[in-house]
Parts: C-alpha cells; sequence; structure tokens
C-alpha cells in the first residue's frame, strides 16, 4: 500500500493567516492526490482533486499544488469555518489510503 | 438535493454479525461507485470497501477481506455491507461515500459525496 504522511500533525493559526500543509506519498502518486476538510461531528468534505482542481463549489481561498510524492494545500487567508482537520488521500493505486490528518486550530 | 442516509449500526459483540445500509437519494445513484471508508474514534479515514456502478467490480482493504461483503441494489438506491466476525478493532463511524466515477480503482477514485455516517461499536 501507498503510505501517505502529513505535516504539521497540528498547527495553531489566526483569521487572515496563510496556511500551508504538506502531504507526501511513500513512491510517486503523479497528480493523482486528493484534499478533505472534517469539521469536528461531521462527514469529510472534498476541497480539491488532482491535486490542484478546486472541487465545485469549495471557496477559491484553497489551493492544491504538488506532483511525484510532495503535495501542498494551501489557504490563502483562514476564516473562522476554516479551522478542521484536513486528510490527503491518494488514488494512484488500490487501496486509496489518507494521510493522518492536519487539524488546524486556533 | 444529494443525500447518504447511513443505517444499521450499533453495538454488537465480537464474532457477531451486521449489516449497514446506505440510502440514496438526489442523484442517479446507478451511474457510480459507492465506497464505505470508516473513521474510528479519535483516528484517521480508512477506506474499507468500494463497488463499481453495476457490481462487476469490487474492492476490500486487507483488514476487512473475507470478513466484509459489499452488495448494491441500484433498483432501491441503496448500498450495503454485510461485515462479520467483527473484532473490536472494527469499532468505527461508518461512512457511506459516492465516488465520481463508475469504476472503483481507477486514478480518478476520490469521495465527493458522504453520508453522515454510522457507529459500529464492537464491545463484551
Amino acid at each position: 500500500d501507498f503510505q501517505m504522511t502529513q505535516s504539521p500533525s497540528s498547527l495553531s493559526a489566526s483569521v487572515g493567516d496563510r496556511v500551508t500543509i504538506t502531504c507526501r506519498a511513500s513512491q510517486s502518486i503523479s497528480s493523482y492526490l486528493n484534499w478533505y476538510q472534517q469539521k469536528p461531528g461531521k462527514a469529510p468534505k472534498l476541497l480539491i482533486y488532482a491535486a490542484s482542481s478546486l472541487q465545485s463549489g469549495v471557496p477559491s481561498r484553497f489551493s492544491g499544488s504538488g506532483s511525484g510524492t510532495d503535495f501542498t494545500l494551501t489557504i490563502s487567508s483562514l476564516q473562522p469555518e476554516d479551522f478542521a482537520t484536513y486528510y490527503c488521500q491518494q488514488s494512484y493505486s488500490t487501496p486509496p489510503t489518507f494521510g493522518p490528518g492536519t487539524k488546524v486550530d486556533i | 438535493e444529494m443525500q447518504l442516509v447511513e443505517s444499521g449500526g450499533g453495538l454488537v459483540q465480537p464474532g457477531r454479525s451486521l449489516r449497514l445500509s446506505c440510502a440514496a437519494s438526489g442523484f442517479t445513484f446507478d451511474d457510480f461507485a459507492m465506497h464505505w471508508v470508516r473513521q474510528a474514534p479519535g483516528k484517521g479515514l480508512e477506506w474499507v470497501s468500494g463497488i463499481s456502478w453495476k457490481s462487476d467490480n469490487i474492492g476490500y482493504a486487507d483488514s476487512v477481506k473475507g470478513r466484509f461483503t459489499i452488495s448494491r441494489d441500484n433498483a432501491k438506491n441503496s448500498l450495503y455491507l454485510q461485515v462479520n466476525s467483527l473484532r473490536a478493532e472494527d469499532t468505527a463511524l461508518y461512512y457511506c461515500a459516492k465516488d465520481p466515477e463508475a469504476r472503483i480503482g481507477t486514478t480518478n477514485t476520490r469521495f465527493d459525496f458522504w453520508g453522515q455516517g454510522i457507529l459500529v461499536i464492537v464491545s463484551s
């Protein structure tokens, strides 16, 4: 299975901050990387697919980049509703695997 | 409005069985692959199983292979997960999730809509 890691595991930020989360794959996954947001007590929500494509309805302050083994999710200006846990997921190989998550709080 | 509503969870003893269901509405169910993804309490996400639109392409995580069976009934817009020989480590919130593709195991496999989840607790 392809192992996914994320850094940092948690971070503290303020409204208006630029936030960057990193995801690393154990082997090259080309651009087959997706990002999800999960708020407490809620189901995950797809934000970014294929490394950099914004899912319909997701605010443009979210962006993704990277290819191969290293990827980033950037929130350009953190909003109060963005405090959540973020997961990456590779779709290059079956089974699809997730990173351990990055918690973004105040 | 798109909806996925899971049911069938609960408290069950180790070794016993459950059948989880997911009722879909608001989209053309039989156009898309579907998946089960679980989340143990306080932990991350784990893909459990997926099934293609016409049930001819099915996959399982190694951790559940041989114990869990995924199925779907397109006439009823429903997805199922038969979970047998349950273990304590199967305790989790089980989510039903839609794939934007018709088949599983493609490089586009992702989960673009999720239900709210159903809790399975395995304990004696």
